[in-house]
């Protein structure tokens, strides 16, 4: 059965530093979302992306955020300059359709010391 | 904005029991609700998805309602089994937006 993975499952890095987290979302789907969650907290909605263009962002997706699809399989999330608050369990997720079933990845861990 | 409550926060049942998990919305003004699971430290995994239009929907031992007005959904897991141990999560779909507002989630635990 097709999933979506993630890269990397873990990443600890320096506050201040750049990180780049990878997505291969489900081949035929066309949806592409990102979500965070903060340890003991709820998932929360990061940014959507669709046709090669932002659909839709949270308040959380400021300018530190961007995302790219660099290439035909790949969907990426940067973070600039990452805070403390930056760390969290980051889930990419992908859909058919804006209102089908979406489908997540099993994270990538964030720690920033 | 759309507020997500699911109770209880946790539950520990023995196995064999049935039991239900209950989710609630602010904003009636829903496209759909998925229901997920989620392992320790794992992501999420689909379980069902149920339309506003739909009343209920089922896979397998888990049967999903939705009652729309009142703002409620229940999860109900049958003969539950130590393998259903995971934290439960009720999502909300807005109409006309794709993101998803999701609960915090009910922690279970099935003892053998």
């Amino acid at each position: 059965e097709p999933e979506v993975t993630q890269t990397p499952s873990h990443q600890v890095t320096q506050m201040g530093q750049e990180v780049i987290l990878r997505c291969v979302p489900i081949s035929n789907h066309l949806y592409f979302y990102w979500y965070r969650q903060i340890l003991g907290q709820k998932v929360e909605f990061l940014v959507s992306f669709y046709n090669n263009e932002i659909s839709e962002k949270s308040e959380i997706f400021d300018d530190q955020f961007s995302v790219e699809r660099p290439d035909g399989s790949n969907f990426t999330l940067k973070i600039r300059s990452t805070k403390l608050e930056d760390s969290a369990m980051y889930f990419c997720a992908s859909s058919e359709g804006s209102e089908e079933t979406q489908y997540f990845g099993p994270g990538t861990r964030l720690l920033v010391l | 904005k759309q507020e997500v409550t699911q109770i209880p926060a946790a539950l520990s049942v023995p196995e064999g029991e049935n039991l239900v998990l209950n989710c609630s919305f602010t904003d009636s003004a829903i496209y759909n609700l998925q229901w997920f699971r989620q392992d320790p430290g794992k992501g999420l995994t689909s379980l069902l998805l149920i339309q506003s239009s739909q009343r209920e929907q089922t896979s397998g031992r888990l049967n999903a309602s939705l009652d729309k007005s009142s703002g409620r959904s229940t999860l109900y897991i049958a003969a539950s089994q130590p393998g259903d141990s995971a934290t439960y999560l009720c999502a909300v779909r807005r109409s006309g937006y794709s993101t998803l507002t999701f609960g915090k989630g009910t922690m279970l635990l099935v003892s053998p």
